[in-house]
């Protein structure tokens, strides 16, 4: 069956370091998205990509950055991470654009000590 | 801009009794409007989602949603709330003339209690 996973489930890291969060989805989607979920906010667009080598800023893009080289793949990078990047990472993917539905990943629970 | 409202944090219910979930939503054009399931440790699971037609979507596990136009809402409903309804529900929505493309806003989430 087709599925979208990311790894790692958990991570702790350290302020300044750099980090990168994987992706990966068997469903072949152009669409991509980077969410992350924080008491009280819900969940906040990140990045997204709608295809190999397109990748498109979110709500909340400062500190992050994306690249799309493949169709399965769109990891998530924290070039230095802040305490404030302590967070819940999801991953997800859509077929088409518009009205289309996303399916997410489980998600990686990230801390930034 | 495009905006979600959850009024209620919790809602709470004794199992078999029905449930609603609150949402309003702000958009400048037509909506297509979702309902997302998180379970615990786990990612978001689609429910349903309105994108024109009938006010009343049908979805997964008997929940549906009634779309109203003139109060922006798009509540979630069950008949009779099961002890495994239990989780994190969201409503979402994307304005239809966008053209920014498949991006979704997201309401901060409900979180649904049934009681044995």
């Amino acid at each position: 069956d087709a599925e979208i996973t990311q790894s790692p489930r958990h991570k702790i890291t350290e302020t300044g370091r750099q980090v990168t969060l994987a992706c990966h989805q068997t469903w072949n989607h152009n669409n991509m998205f980077w969410y992350r979920q924080d008491l009280g906010h819900g969940l906040r667009l990140i990045h997204y990509s709608y295809g190999v080598h397109d990748t498109n800023k979110g709500e909340v893009s400062d500190g992050y950055s994306v690249s799309r080289s493949n169709t399965e793949d769109l990891p998530l990078t924290l070039e230095s991470a802040a305490s404030s990047q302590t967070s819940v990472y999801f991953c997800a993917s859509s077929e088409y654009r518009g009205s289309d539905t996303q399916y997410f990943g489980p998600g990686t629970r990230l801390t930034v000590l | 801009a495009q905006s979600v409202a959850q009024p209620e944090d919790q809602v709470n219910v004794a199992e078999g009794n029905p449930l609603t979930v609150k949402c309003t939503y702000s958009v400048s054009g037509n909506p297509y409007l979702f309902w997302y399931v998180q379970y615990p440790n786990r990612g978001l699971q689609f429910l349903l989602k309105y994108i024109t037609g009938d006010n009343l979507v049908k979805g997964s596990y008997g929940f549906e949603a009634e779309f109203n136009k003139s109060q922006t809402s798009f509540h979630l409903k069950k008949p009779s709330a099961l002890v495994s309804d239990s989780a994190l529900y969201f409503c979402a929505v994307r304005d239809m003339n966008n053209n920014a493309g498949n991006m979704l806003t997201f309401g901060g989430g409900t979180r649904l209690m049934v009681k044995p």
